[in-house]
């Protein structure tokens, strides 16, 4: 069984500057939620893709977006980067949505804002 | 709007000794789970134990068991007989139970070094 995967691992990039982020979910999920965790905070739910809809947003701007494939991959894009958004972003897979979905974090991708 | 609170940024413990990570949270509802997360140096979260709102009976998986004060909005975490494995990063989680995303809202988290 293939865990969730996330690339790139770590990213550097300028302000103004666009990013995409890419996430493999576990085998046989079907649901994807990013979060964004700053430095020595908790995670901060960005969206949830269900079936290749967004299926709930957080409290983040239009410059955050995403895409749900197929396969159930799923990217995050993120627009006009600013120096704010460098975080540790993680993707979890669940095999349903709500509650009783568990989720399966991937390790994450660190960006940096310069 | 709900918030989970972690008030001990860092915890210590010796080796096979037990530590206790203090967690409190805010909610109207009446229906949600409680969640501890583990987030080791580089590598992925992954889930430690779960507890629903309505059970009055505390969590046990293991070496970790939970001290649930639904009244106080109490949700600490007990790790007896301390492994230097558990050393991480452990995040303290709250779900509302009519959410269609599982959206989790976390604490700021709390780092746990076990020393040998």
């Amino acid at each position: 069984e293939t865990g969730v995967t996330q690339s790139p691992t770590h990213l550097i990039k300028t302000r103004g500057q666009q990013v995409t982020l890419r996430c493999s979910s576990q085998s046989g999920h079907n649901t994807v939620s990013w979060y964004q965790q700053a430095l020595g905070q908790g995670p901060q739910f960005i969206f949830q893709y269900y079936r290749e809809e967004e299926n709930g947003r957080g409290n983040f701007p239009p410059r955050f977006s995403g895409l749900q494939f197929p396969n159930y991959s799923s990217e995050l894009n993120v627009n006009a980067l600013e120096l704010d958004d460098s975080a540790l972003y993680l993707c979890a897979s669940s095999a349903v949505t709500g509650v009783t979905g568990e989720l399966f974090f991937g390790e994450g991708s660190r960006l940096t804002v310069l | 709007a709900q918030t989970v609170t972690q008030s001990q940024p860092e915890m210590s413990v010796q080796e096979a000794e037990t530590v206790t990570l203090s967690c409190t949270y805010d909610t109207s509802e009446n229906n949600y789970y409680l969640f501890w997360y583990k987030q080791p140096p580089s590598r992925q979260m992954i889930l430690v134990i779960r507890q629903e709102a309505y059970k009055q009976q505390n969590a046990t998986e293991n070496r970790f068991s939970v001290n649930f004060q639904k009244a106080a909005k109490s949700f600490s975490l007990k790790i007896s007989d301390s492994q230097l494995g558990d050393t991480a990063m452990y995040f303290c989680a709250f779900v509302n139970g009519s959410s269609n995303t599982g959206k989790l809202i976390f604490g700021q988290g709390t780092t746990l070094q076990v020393k040998p």
